[in-house]
This record gives C-alpha cells, structure tokens and sequence, in this order.
C-alpha cells in the first residue's frame, strides 16, 4: 500500500524556515518523480514543485522560485521542501504527492506564517 | 500569468449526468496540456481521478471520464450518485510547471 506521510509543519515568522519532510513507502521511491503541492485554509490547490528520481531535475511555481529547495533522500525513501523567507501567504496545508501524475498524496502538514 | 478557469458551482440531481470544463488563458486546451482532475471531500486530501485527458486511475469509478470539449478539458459524471458531491478540480500542464483551476463544487441535490 503506498503511504505518505508528511511531518515538519507549524508556525513560525514571517521571514522564518522551516523543512517539510515526507516519508514513503509502499512503492519503489527511486523510480517515481514526486511532487509538493499546498493549499491554503478555505482555498484551492496550488502545485508548488517537482523534482526527478535522482533529484538532478527540479521545478519550481514562480512565486517559491529562490525561496524554497525540494530535495529527496533516496536511501531514506523521504522528500524534503526547504522553506525560507516565509510569507503569511505562504500559510497552507503542504501536501506531497507521487508524481504519476500525482496519483498518490499524503494527508499534509500545516504550516503557518504569523507574529 | 497563466488562469485555469473552472465554474464556481454546479448542481447536478441524483442520477443525472454533468460535465465540468476547464479553460486555459493561453487558449485551447489540447492534450498537450495533460489535463487531470481531482476530487476533494472536506477535510480530506484531494483524489486523483482522471490524468492525460482521458485516463483512469485503478480506483476511478467508470461513471468518471475525461475529454476535449470545445478547447477545454471536460470532466463527465454519468449516473451521479450523492457520495459524488465534492469539489473537484482540474490541473494543467505548461512548459515545466502545473497550474491548477479554481475548483468547482458540485452539489448532487
């Protein structure tokens, strides 16, 4: 059964980091693209990056673009979304998801940006 | 910056058959795009239902089905049944980045 389950939310400054971990198992991680995704509270889905098996190809939506950094361990089945320079519109349930195209997705992990 | 248009709402009887679109600001959606669709109950994660155009997952209900319909991407419930009542949400493909649309919620009443 494919399974992912992300971690690392909560809140934190405007200007704050965090890193959003995903765990996966179930499915061969190394052959599959994956993908974080976001949406905030009471509005629509926004895909916010994807990066390939080996992690030498990554994709960004431009609003994330120099400020968050997907990256992936292989030998630990995770996915990883560094998040810098955090916005309050940056607040949002953060969802990894296989990307196949995104047929698999984790229940997300809350991140809110807020003094 | 790229708008993926989808209808605010749309109700559908028990039973009844319903076709939701999705436009692209560019202009007409082609397969190209690689159109997917996701259903969303609150407080659920979304699903994925249909991926390049017209593909199903494994666990889509066979009264799902995707398609080109006058240069927009169609999502088709034939059949509607009660548990179908969600938001349901398209996602296009554009040169390395996705953009999803703004949803739609169907009301099965």
């Amino acid at each position: 059964e494919v399974q992912l389950v992300e971690s690392g939310g909560g809140l934190v400054q405007p200007g704050g980091s965090l890193r959003l971990s995903c765990a996966a198992s179930g499915f061969t991680f190394t052959s599959y693209w994956m993908s974080w995704l976001r949406q905030a509270p009471g509005k629509g889905l926004e895909w916010v990056a994807n990066i390939n098996q080996d992690g030498t190809e990554k994709y960004y939506v431009d609003s994330v673009k120099g400020r968050f950094t997907i990256s992936r361990d292989n030998a630990k089945n995770s996915l990883y979304l560094q998040i810098n320079s955090l916005r309050a519109e940056d607040t949002a349930l953060y969802y990894c998801a296989r990307f196949r195209p995104f047929d698999y997705w984790g229940q997300g992990t809350l991140v809110i940006v807020s003094s | 910056q790229t708008v993926v248009t989808q209808e605010p709402s749309l109700t559908v009887s028990p039973g009844g058959t319903v076709t939701l679109t999705c436009a692209s600001s560019t202009g007409a959606v082609t397969s190209d795009y690689y159109p997917n669709w996701f259903q969303q109950k609150p407080g659920q994660a979304p699903r994925a239902l249909i991926y390049s155009t017209t593909n199903k997952h494994s666990w889509t209900p066979a009264r799902f089905s995707g398609s080109l319909l006058g240069g927009k991407a169609a999502l088709t419930l034939s059949g509607v049944q009660p548990e179908d009542e969600a938001e349901y949400y398209c996602l296009l493909y554009y040169a390395d980045a996705w953009v999803f649309g703004g949803g739609t919620r169907l009301t099965v009443l």
